[in-house]
């Protein structure tokens, strides 16, 4: 089965320093990523997602890397700003099947 | 675009009596909605899978007799948590799978959420 991780519980880092947010999957049939940022007492935002076709994709100062040989992706949030501030979690699934989230990494900025 | 809510946000309610979530997409069409689970500083974890029109799909170790879930339009599905206790205190989350988007087939756009709290 499927099972996405993060390497870093916590993240800081400061005002106007870029940031990665690092995730690892298990299941190689895995084609299609997604990036959610959940802030205290809410539900997961979508963010950002990817398919395995592509290997680099660009939103609104947010960049995904897809590493398919290593299994891991990547999350960069350029400029950082204090509402970045939150819980960031990977998802990945196969073509028409559930998504499996990851265990989340907290994104704290400082100031 | 991809909106969608949950009522109530938050719900008190004793031990023994059933609480009732609702989920709705507003301004698109989800034959496939889900449910999740989520205790504090824990990842999301799937309950079960709703699809309109047929009986849901529970995760393995979710009680469907205690969880019941009806999808019974396009826009709607609940939760029903039956004789609830406190350990089913937490903060459950729908999300629903936008089949007709732009976005993949895989995308889902999650509520807000609803916590409840069993006493």
């Amino acid at each position: 089965g499927e099972s996405v991780g993060l390497h870093l519980p916590t993240l800081s880092v400061q005002e106007g320093d870029n940031s990665i947010i690092n995730c690892a999957y298990s299941n190689s049939a895995s084609d299609y990523f997604i990036w959610y940022k959940q802030e205290s007492g809410k539900g997961p935002q979508f963010i950002i997602d990817i398919r395995s076709n592509m290997d680099k994709r660009q939103g609104q100062r947010v960049t995904v890397l897809l590493n398919k040989t290593v299994k891991h992706l990547s999350l960069q949030i350029a400029a950082t700003q204090p509402g970045d501030s939150a819980v960031y979690f990977c998802a990945g699934a196969e073509y028409g099947n559930k998504l499996v989230f990851g265990a989340g990494t907290i994104l704290r900025v400082k100031s | 675009g991809a909106v969608v809510s949950q009522h109530p946000s938050w719900v008190i309610c004793k031990s023994g009596t059933s609480v009732k979530i609702e989920c709705r997409s507003l301004d698109f069409q989800a034959t496939t909605m889900f449910w999740y689970r989520q205790f504090p500083k824990q990842s999301l974890m799937l309950m079960a899978t709703s699809n309109e029109g047929s009986k849901a799909t529970y995760e393995q170790g979710v009680e469907k007799d205690k969880f019941l879930i009806n999808h019974a339009s396009l826009t709607l599905s609940t939760l029903t948590v039956t004789s609830a206790h406190p350990e089913d205190s937490s903060f459950y989350i729908c999300s629903a799978r936008d089949n007709f988007g732009t976005s993949g087939q895989e995308t889902q756009y999650f509520g807000p959420g609803t916590r409840l709290l069993v006493l």
